[in-house]
């Protein structure tokens, strides 16, 4: 079945370190998002990538680097930059049409202490 | 950039019933596409229902149904004979036609009383 994955579902770092989530899609889409998720504050919008080697910012990129060097893949790292990096990060994909919703992952939930 | 915007943080609904929930949105742009989520504990993101802008029609998708109000930018959610398993937060998000990103509003979470 195609679908994304996501992985690890629950990473644990120290403050400090830089660290990678994962992101793969096999549904052949051409766009993909990271998205933050904090409570009460729905999702925000960290990067998205229209298509291979061409990315942009969303609202809250800073402190956050991504790459999308393959189509089905789309790492976001997140940096010793990032303030507050503790949260739940969605990935989701889409096909280039602009009515096309997005797909999901089920989610990295990243705790930095 | 434009923005979502979800008044209500929490609603419910008696098991059965009908609940509306709202969703305003702030853009200058003609062109563009809505959509409402719902996010169940999982937090699993599933797509509920979707709008063109261009359609004046509103769309419905079994139980659940929208009131797209263009000129008032407003594009709320009907969910009706609710059930148990509607419990869930519940986004509302907008798709430029000139672009590729998409902005959620803040979610109202959903409670369904049996």
């Amino acid at each position: 079945d195609g679908g994304i994955t996501q992985s690890p579902k629950y990473l644990f770092r120290k403050e400090g370190q830089n660290v990678t989530l994962s992101c793969e899609q096999n549904l052949n889409h051409d766009a993909m998002y990271w998205y933050r998720q904090d409570p009460g504050q729905g999702l925000r919008l960290i990067y998205y990538s229209q298509i291979v080697n061409d990315f942009q910012k969303g609202d809250i990129a800073e402190g956050y680097s991504v790459s999308r060097e393959k189509k089905e893949s789309f790492p976001l790292t997140v940096t010793s930059a990032q303030k507050n990096p503790t949260a739940f990060y969605l990935c989701a994909s889409s096909r280039g049409l602009r009515n096309s919703p997005l797909h999901f992952g089920n989610g990295t939930r990243l705790t930095v202490t | 950039a434009q923005t979502v915007t979800q008044s209500q943080p929490e609603m419910s609904v008696q098991e059965a019933e009908t609940v509306t929930l709202s969703c305003t949105y702030d853009t200058s742009e003609s062109d563009y596409y809505l959509f409402w989520y719902k996010q169940p504990p999982s937090r699993q993101m599933i797509l509920v229902i979707r709008q063109e802008a261009y359609k004046q029609q509103n769309a419905t998708e079994n139980r659940f149904s929208v009131n797209f109000q263009k000129a008032a930018k407003s594009f709320s959610l009907k969910i009706s004979d609710s059930q148990l398993g509607d419990a869930a937060m519940y986004f509302c998000a907008y798709r430029s036609a000139n672009n590729n990103d998409m902005r959620f509003g803040a979610g109202t979470r959903l409670t369904v009383k049996p």
